[in-house]
């Protein structure tokens, strides 16, 4: 199916434990992003990423990590889960620069880290 | 730094109504601004999506204008229904050559009572 999927759609985990969130689009968009979101800050941009091995820290990103060895995946790692990552995450894709220039968003994954 | 308002925080109207939300921005050298809605526990929807050199964009009953001398941004929604009811955000990107930025407003709660 076209789009962009964000797996799995809810996970809980337990603190200290490594979780991996998905994120795959259809549209080979260069540029992809991770945000998080939780009530009182709105939407905190973790990483994002310009093209396939190019990326950069956003406004919150200690204690994830991310890679992009492949343009239509964009995996959000958290190494070792604390309380405070529990979240609702967002990915996101679009192609500044070319005529596709729509930000489209994931349905999101729930993250509970107990 | 680009800086994103979006008054009011909250609105709260009876069906029927037309409505006003607006976005303000610090930096006119934007790349184009978007507007989403986001239901409850939900991702964000793409509304419309306005470039640099245009003036408005319009789907269904939603209009969105903009002016970039101003620093702002306003979606009008004509008739509204309790089927609106969500909080809609808009971004605004800027570019630097090929970089881009991208700034969200914390949203406008909108609630449209039947």
């Amino acid at each position: 199916d076209a789009g962009i999927t964000q797996s799995p759609r809810y996970k809980i985990t337990e603190t200290g434990r490594q979780v991996t969130l998905m994120c795959h689009q259809t549209w080979s968009h260069s540029y992809m992003f991770w945000y998080r979101q939780d009530l009182g800050h709105g939407l905190r941009l973790i990483y994002y990423s310009a093209a396939a091995d190019i990326t950069d820290k956003g406004e919150v990103p200690d204690g994830y990590v991310v890679s992009r060895s492949k343009t239509e995946n964009f995996p959000l790692t958290l190494e070792s889960a604390t309380r405070s990552q529990t979240s609702v995450y967002f990915c996101a894709s679009t192609n500044w620069g070319s005529g596709a220039n729509v930000l489209t968003f994931g349905a999101g994954s729930r993250l509970t880290v107990l | 730094k680009q800086e994103v308002t979006q008054i009011p925080a909250a609105l709260s109207v009876p069906e029927g109504e037309n409505l006003v939300l607006n976005c303000s921005f610090t930096d006119s050298a934007i790349y184009n601004l978007q507007w989403f809605r986001q239901d409850p526990g939900k991702g964000l929807t793409s509304l419309l999506l306005i470039q640099s050199s245009q003036r408005e964009q319009t789907s269904g009953r939603l209009n969105a204008s903009l002016d970039k001398s101003s620093g702002r941004s306003t979606l009008y929604i004509a008739a509204s229904q309790p089927g609106d009811s969500a909080t809609y955000l808009c971004a605004v990107i800027r570019s630097g050559g090929s970089n881009y930025k991208l700034t969200f407003g914390k949203g406008t709660l909108l609630t449209v009572n039947p």
